[in-house]
């Protein structure tokens, strides 16, 4: 099953516009993170923004947010006032520990977000 | 500044040979990962290590190796490539989640392409 889920393969939004990525997660651990990383066409993976399990407000990091629903299990992340710098690929990912207590992510397929003029 | 990096950013292969990925980390992070990353099916993880001379499968370990005999070294080895082994890689470093605060975050390299013939 999956543990990362993210529906939309691509979003479009305008210049300007906010733009919501879902992201929904499956866990039985009551501690864990969830991430958003940013992949533009040159290929780097750039971290975004964390929240983490027991954080109580959303996390913000400039014009990201994460909101975070726990009883939904969903974290999506907002993007206000898109640039054309924003069209990329965006990655949501959940930490979670394994059995051998090392913590590894686990990522979703993506959302391919495009910023038009 | 603190830096993920991989030795090839391509190669073309052929089938059937060995093949190696090699990535250095300067951060002196205990934990580092091989993630192997296709359209449409997001980051999966090959391997990782959260020491020296330890590693452990992760979600598709099938007809990859890996190799971890110094702590900022993790060698990704395909003994005999195959067509299906065509994608991108990705090597990530991370510290241990709660250390100093820490969230776990993944540090990546660039990526290595790599075709097989």
């Amino acid at each position: 099953a999956q543990k990362i889920t993210q529906t939309q393969p691509g979003m479009f939004v305008q210049e300007k516009e906010a733009v919501t990525l879902d992201c929904t997660y499956d866990t039985s651990d009551q501690s864990y993170g969830l991430f958003w990383y940013k992949q533009p066409s040159s290929g780097e993976m750039i971290f975004l923004i964390y929240q983490g399990s027991y954080d109580e407000q959303n996390a913000t990091e400039g014009r990201y947010s994460l909101n975070f629903q726990k009883a939904r299990k969903s974290a999506n992340l907002v993007i206000s006032a898109s640039q054309l710098g924003d069209s990329a690929m965006y990655f949501c990912a959940m930490r979670e520990r394994d059995g051998y207590n090392t913590d590894k992510l686990i990522f979703g397929t993506g959302t391919r977000l495009q910023v038009f003029p | 500044d603190v830096k993920v990096t991989q030795s090839s950013r391509y190669l073309v292969k052929r089938t059937g040979e060995k093949v190696f990925l090699e990535c250095v980390q300067d951060m002196d992070h205990e934990n580092m990962f091989w993630y192997r990353q296709d359209p449409g099916l997001g980051l999966r993880l090959i391997y990782f290590s959260y020491d020296v001379k330890m590693k452990e499968k992760g979600d598709i370990p099938e007809g990859y190796s890996v190799s971890r005999e110094k702590k900022e070294r993790f060698s990704l080895i395909l003994e005999s490539a195959s067509t299906n082994q065509t994608s991108m890689y990705l090597c990530a470093s991370s510290t241990w989640f709660g250390d100093t605060g820490d969230t776990g975050e993944l540090f990546f390299g660039e990526g290595s392409r790599l075709t097989v013939l």
